[in-house]
């Protein structure tokens, strides 16, 4: 069975802490991608990767950073984290030839 | 740019047949999925179609597709109150970076 993990389902950090999110995948697939879900907003694209130590930005990646040292580990930081940055934190893959993903549980994050 | 809507709410009895609606504007498209995400959990592919299809079935599900109009919906047949959740629809184009809706929340109420 195909899976997608992340290493919390809920977080509580305060302003200004670092704050790491990770998702391993068990697909070997080449794509990652993390997202932010508000409510009213759908998802919204943080940062993406194709390849190992690859990455591109997303359309939301301000405050963000990622790190791929590993085909199935893409992880999110945030270097500093603030009260805006509460939300709920999906990470997804799919195989380098189709846009069909597959998601994680989702991250839960409540900045205080 | 591209851009896929939804309507944000559908309300239905139990038992009666809800019909989500999806418009999209990408006319490259060549896969358009269903995901379905239940309270606190992340997505979960739910369907896809083809965009050289027009309707796809698969037990209490129909996705039709109306490719001159970009307009794609997802028919649940019989609703059951395990079926309430946000439905989100997604066209999947030239990249590997599928664009979703904002997604519909479906409440079913006895």
């Amino acid at each position: 069975d195909v899976k997608v993990t992340q290493s919390s389902r809920y977080l509580v950090k305060r302003t200004g802490e670092k704050v790491f999110l990770e998702c391993v995948q068990d697909m070997d697939h080449e794509n990652m991608f993390w997202y932010r879900q508000d409510p009213g907003l759908g998802l919204r694209l943080i940062y993406f990767s194709y390849d190992v130590k690859m990455k591109e930005k997303g359309d939301i990646p301000e405050g963000y950073s990622v790190s791929r040292e590993k085909k199935e580990r893409f992880s999110l930081i945030l270097e500093s984290a603030s009260t805006n940055q509460t939300s709920m934190y999906l990470c997804a893959s799919s195989p380098g030839n189709r846009n069909e993903q597959f998601f994680g549980p989702g991250t839960r994050l409540t900045v205080l | 740019g591209e851009d896929v809507e939804q309507s944000l709410f559908l309300s239905v009895r139990e038992g009666d047949s809800s019909v989500i609606n999806c418009t999209y504007t990408d006319s490259s498209s060549t896969y358009l999925y269903w995901y379905k995400q239940e309270p606190g959990a992340g997505l979960q592919l739910l369907t896809y179609i083809f965009s050289n299809m027009d309707m796809k079935q698969d037990q209490r599900l129909t996705v039709l597709l109306n490719k001159k109009d970009k307009h794609l919906s997802l028919r649940i047949a019989d609703t059951q109150t395990g079926d309430s959740a946000i439905y989100f629809c997604a066209e999947g184009g030239g990249s590997y970076i599928p664009t979703f809706g904002r997604g519909t929340s479906l409440i079913v109420h006895p």
